[in-house]
């Protein structure tokens, strides 16, 4: 039982360039997020999922898009990366409620 | 704005004692709040909630308290130990919390021995 998994764990990307970041989880839970965190700021909401096939906006979408095809899975795209999008990403998912989301270990993005 | 607050940047306790952690909220539709303790190059891992129909939570060394008409909670850590040294992050939502949780920006938990 692995939890939640994210791919990849580090990413630099050049300014306008596109890349996919994968999020998986074993337990399965119906809700998925994706967050992003800055440096003295705590997590905020990109998007999330509340099942396969679904997927919203959260506090801070712009730039980013996600799919959901399959209950285990949940992506998040850069289409043209830029440098404010530099970030840790953390994906989560929860089982029935929003509230006690296990998180993956993240992804660090670095956008030069 | 900044629905969640944690106005202390950093904590630092000794060993043994009291770690009191605070967070204050503005949204008044918040009805629940957690704690996640975060290590460095992990992800956030859930530590004790409460709703908001409770004033206090206890789980082991750990108690969450709430005081609505002040919109603030606090976590207690009794006694402190080495392996609590974390950042330490309040979190809140709305109904049962499927569209996300809205986090404050952490306090960083220092225990010395």
């Amino acid at each position: 039982n692995a939890g939640v998994t994210q791919t990849p764990k580090f990413r630099v990307l050049k300014t306008g360039q596109s890349m996919t970041l994968l999020c998986a989880q074993d337990m399965n839970h119906e809700y998925m997020y994706w967050y992003r965190q800055d440096p003295g700021m705590g997590l905020r909401l990109i998007h999330y999922s509340v099942g396969e096939g679904t997927t919203a906006k959260g506090e801070v979408p712009d730039g980013y898009n996600v799919s959901r095809l399959k209950k285990q899975n949940f992506l998040l795209g850069l289409e043209s990366a830029a440098p404010s999008q530099t970030s840790v990403y953390f994906c989560a998912s929860s089982f029935l409620t929003g509230h006690e989301q296990y998180f993956g270990p993240g992804t660090r993005l670095t956008v030069t | 704005d900044q629905q969640v607050k944690q106005n202390s940047p950093s904590l630092s306790v000794q060993e043994g004692r009291i770690s009191i952690l605070n967070c204050d909220y503005t949204n008044s539709m918040f009805d629940y709040f957690l704690w996640y303790k975060k290590y460095p190059a992990e992800g956030p891992t859930f530590l004790i909630s409460i709703s908001s129909i409770k004033d206090k939570n206890e789980d082991g060394r750990f108690t969450v308290f709430l005081n609505k008409s002040a919109k603030h909670l606090s976590l207690h850590i009794v006694p402190s130990q080495p392996g609590d040294s974390a950042v330490y992050f309040c979190a809140a939502s709305i109904g049962g919390g499927a569209d996300g949780l809205t986090f404050g920006k952490g306090t960083h938990l220092i225990i010395q021995p």
